[in-house]
């Protein structure tokens, strides 16, 4: 079983269209994000939703727009698609507690080639 | 500054030989650190959390020393499948931030 699953898996797309990627977490965390992995190799945190609930919003451009419906399913909506937005975007989830250290799982990632 | 920094290598050493990354970090409110590993075109996975007084798994040792904002990764013994990018990664403490703050990475091959 797949604990933490995002589709879709590749994606090519022209500059100006609008996408979506889905993630959806089996394990019952209470804690989704959105990593970017540029071509550089730098994991950048983008959001993050607790509970359903927006904790964390980086400096990110609002052609991005996240969606959480329910606890285990976290989208990324793109407008207007840039050639800056190549990247792989990855997915985590995490159950949060009081405890410093803990394990965020990450899904496999979905790799955005905009042309 | 970058908030988390890492020699990105490539470190190329033969089957057996010991190796070791250094990563520093910037923010002396960071409370949490953990190196995960990442193979070529794949997600990344937790390899360890690193802990004040070091910690060991097997081959692999990490050690924090906060005077210094540094963490370190010993691996003993190196394995071809070993090879793979490894990332420091560091957490701040701060209400609802539980993201983590990554490191570009060291990447390693072990060559046999």
């Amino acid at each position: 079983d797949t604990a933490v699953s995002q589709t879709p898996k590749y994606l090519v797309t022209q500059m100006g269209n609008d996408k979506s990627i889905k993630c959806e977490q089996n394990l019952g965390h209470d804690t989704m994000y959105w990593y970017k992995q540029d071509s550089k190799k730098f994991l950048k945190i983008m959001f993050s939703y607790n509970n359903k609930e927006l904790i964390i919003n980086e400096t990110v451009p609002n052609r991005f727009s996240p969606k959480s419906p329910d606890k285990a399913h976290l989208n990324l909506h793109i407008n207007s698609l840039e050639l800056g937005d190549s990247a792989v975007y990855f997915c985590a989830s995490s159950q949060g507690t009081s405890a410093l250290n803990y394990e965020q799982y990450f899904g496999p990632g979905t790799r955005l080639t905009v042309t | 500054r970058k908030e988390v920094e890492q020699d990105p290598g490539p470190f190329n050493v033969p089957e057996g030989a010991t190796v070791a990354f250094n990563c520093t970090y910037s923010n002396s409110a960071s409370q949490s650190f953990f190196w995960y590993r990442q193979d070529c075109r794949k997600e990344p996975k937790l390899l360890m959390s690193v802990y004040s007084s070091g910690n060991e798994d097997g081959r692999f040792t990490a050690q924090l020393n906060r005077a210094s904002q540094y963490i370190s990764l010993l691996i003993r013994d190196s394995k071809l499948s070993d090879s793979a990018t490894y990332l420091c990664v560091v957490r701040a403490l701060g209400t609802g931030r539980r993201a983590l703050t990554f490191g570009s990475g060291t990447r390693l091959q072990v060559q046999p």
